[in-house]
């Protein structure tokens, strides 16, 4: 079965504090998403990677960046954390002509 | 632009009630179509999925069936349990080359009461 752990399930940060949320994969999949599940919203793609040090932009990525140094390994970064990025972020990883696996989601407050 | 539509929840059913939550989508195109679910306190699982029209995606007793003439993917099983309980969302993906791209509905949620 694939994997695919995210480092905390919850997360309480101040505004303006600097955010990593990191993500794991065990598959050697290729693509990895960063998404955030707000109610009424479904999931919205932030950022997305098919390759090491490859990123592109999903649906919403202002005040978010991504690191992708290893293939395993996809990182969310909140530059400068404010209260509207409260949230729960999902992240998922997708080998070629497979569907996307989530991992557990991190539930973020920002006080 | 691309989007999924879903019924508004919450749905709540008791043992043994058929179950059908609606899904349309808009595309240009040939999407696949996917359910996912998500059990509380987890992430997201693959329920079934349909790549072509016609196609049935079916798993644990839930089905649904590509249905291009009316843009449709509506989830259905013939007799829910409280286990089923969960938020479900639909998904397409593989839109103007964007293969890897998922577009989510806003899920649903399915509370089955005993």
């Amino acid at each position: 079965d694939v994997k695919v752990t995210q480092s905390s399930r919850y997360l309480v940060k101040r505004t303006g504090e600097k955010v990593f949320l990191e993500c794991v994969q065990d598959m050697d999949h290729e693509n990895m998403f960063w998404y955030r599940q707000d109610p009424g919203l479904g999931l919205r793609l932030i950022y997305f990677s098919y390759d090491v040090k490859m990123k592109e932009k999903g649906d919403i990525p202002e005040g978010y960046s991504v690191s992708r140094e290893k293939k395993e390994r996809f990182s969310l970064i909140l530059e400068s954390a404010s209260t509207n990025q409260t949230s729960m972020y999902l992240c998922a990883s997708q080998g070629v002509n497979q569907p996307q696996h989530f991992g557990d989601g991190t539930r973020l407050s920002i006080l | 632009g691309d989007s999924v539509t879903q019924m508004e929840g919450p749905v709540t059913l008791s043992e043994e009630a058929f179950l059908t939550i609606n899904c349309t989508y808009t595309a240009t195109g040939y999407p696949s179509l996917f359910w996912y679910v998500q059990y509380p306190g987890e992430g997201l699982q693959l329920l079934l999925k349909a790549t072509k029209a016609d196609d049935k995606g079916s798993n644990k007793g839930f089905e649904a069936t590509y249905r291009k003439e009316t843009t449709s993917f509506h989830l259905e099983k013939g007799s829910v349990q409280v286990s089923d309980s969960a938020v479900y969302f639909c998904a397409l993906s593989g839109i103007r080359g964007a293969t890897n791209k998922l577009i989510f509905g806003t899920g649903t949620l399915l509370a089955v009461q005993p």
